[in-house]
């Protein structure tokens, strides 16, 4: 069975940081592209970045270039995405997903962000 | 970025009734389109890729056409488990987006 776990989410103040999780099993990490995807509250998603399976490419989009940074650990099957100046805006639930027959064939049940003072 | 839209934002259908849920790109994504559906507290739920094919374990119910910018998910009878918002989303171009979603309800 597929299963994405993620972790690591919180209350953090504008401006600060914050590293997420996600713990995959049921399939083999090292062959799939993988996602993080942001859900606001009452909104739809919006796709945040791509890493590559080797991790020698990664996508972001606009909006947090050069705050986030995308990375998997082949060992621990694990993808992380650091997260930096956060800005009340990123409050969200924050999902990673497997880029399977198409982005998005699995996806996690998400930790939720919420920036604020 | 392509912009994806919905159309209706809320379908309100009884039962056993045929809902037509469109999506439009702003421009041609080919047939990169996918259909997820939402239900509260839930992560999205694969429905169709490549705008007609059936993801594993969807029912047949659920069908999808269209290429290019415009597109359909049917649900030729709804049960009371297809109650939920539904999402198309474009993945040939990246940022790969969503539309802002169809609530369908009672």
């Amino acid at each position: 069975e597929v299963q994405l776990v993620e972790s690591g989410g919180g209350l953090v103040q504008p401006g600060g940081s914050l590293r997420l999780s996600c713990v995959v099993s049921g399939f083999t990490f090292n062959n799939y592209w993988m996602s993080w995807v942001r859900q606001a509250p009452g909104k739809g998603p919006e796709w945040v970045a791509n890493i590559k399976q080797d991790g020698s490419e990664k996508f972001y989009v606009d909006s947090v270039k050069g705050r986030f940074t995308i990375s998997r650990d082949f060992a621990k099957n694990s993808l992380y995405v650091q997260m930096n100046s956060l800005r009340d805006e990123y409050t969200a639930v924050y999902s990673c997903a497997r880029e399977g027959v198409v982005p998005g064939d699995y996806w996690g049940q998400g930790t939720l962000v919420t920036v604020s003072s | 970025e392509i912009v994806m839209t919905q159309s209706p934002a809320t379908l309100s259908v009884s039962p056993g009734e045929r809902a037509t849920l469109s999506c439009r790109a702003s421009q041609s994504v080919s047939s990169s389109l996918a259909w997820y559906q939402q239900k509260p507290g839930q992560a999205p739920r694969l429905l169709m890729y490549g705008a007609s094919t059936r993801a594993t374990g969807i029912p047949a119910r659920f069908s999808g056409s269209g290429s290019g910018t415009e597109f359909t998910l049917t649900i030729s009878s709804l049960q009371s488990e297809d109650f939920a918002v539904y999402y198309c989303q474009q993945y040939n171009n990246w940022p790969w987006t969503f539309g802002q979603g169809t609530k369908v309800e009672i």
